[in-house]
């Protein structure tokens, strides 16, 4: 069964850094690109970031370029998401979301999220 | 980026209804557009891909339709495990990005 937890989250103030964590289970990270969505309280999926099966290719959201960092290590099954500089408008539940296989860049499987929340 | 518009936010319908609403890019994205299901508590799930595919185990009550910049998720007969939020996403171009949403409730 294919499994991806997310873990990391928290409680921090502007300006400050967090990095996520996403553990894959049930399938083989290594052949299968990553991407990092987030939902705001009350708002709609924002994609956050994708990253390729070997790291090798990434690409960011605008509102996020500069300040975050995709990251995976295939050896311990796992994805990565670095957040500096993070913003109130940063506050969101964070997903790892998996690459359709069949189509590049739909999603076909996704974690519970953990939740960052960013307040003075 | 690619702005997606969806219409409307909030759609009130009973249970045998059909329901269709919109989905509006920026600029064309030619036929890479998919549709996603969320339901609370859930998981986003994938229902149409590139316009008109179905994915796997999805039932027919489900269609989608479009090109270029319109695009329509339709469902034929509501059931009562359709009311969610569905969501429209592009890949045509980077970055990957989701419509607003729309609301599907129970009348």
């Amino acid at each position: 069964e294919v499994q991806l937890v997310e873990s990391g989250g928290g409680l921090l103030q502007p300006g400050g850094s967090l990095r996520l964590s996403c553990a894959a289970s049930g399938f083989t990270l290594s052949d299968y690109s990553m991407n990092w969505v987030r939902q705001a309280p009350g708002k709609g999926l924002e994609w956050v970031s994708y990253i390729s099966s070997s790291g090798g290719a990434t690409h960011y959201a605008d509102s996020v370029k500069g300040r975050f960092t995709i990251s995976r290590d295939n050896a311990k099954k796992s994805l990565y998401l670095q957040m500096n500089s993070l913003r109130a408008e940063d506050t969101a539940v964070y997903y790892c979301a998996r690459d359709w296989q069949q189509v590049d860049y739909y999603f076909d499987y996704w974690g519970q999220g953990t939740l960052v929340t960013v307040s003075a | 980026e690619i702005v997606l518009t969806q219409s409307p936010a909030t759609l009130s319908l009973s249970p045998g209804e059909r329901a269709t609403f919109s989905c509006r890019a920026s600029q064309s994205v030619s036929s890479f557009l998919a549709w996603y299901q969320r339901k609370p508590g859930q998981a986003p799930r994938l229902l149409i891909y590139d316009v008109s595919n179905r994915a796997t185990g999805i039932p027919a009550r489900f269609s989608g339709s479009g090109s270029g910049t319109d695009f329509t998720l339709t469902i034929s007969s509501l059931e009562p495990e359709d009311f969610a939020v569905y969501y429209c996403q592009q890949r045509s171009s980077w970055p990957l990005t989701f419509g607003g949403g729309t609301k599907v409730e129970i009348k």
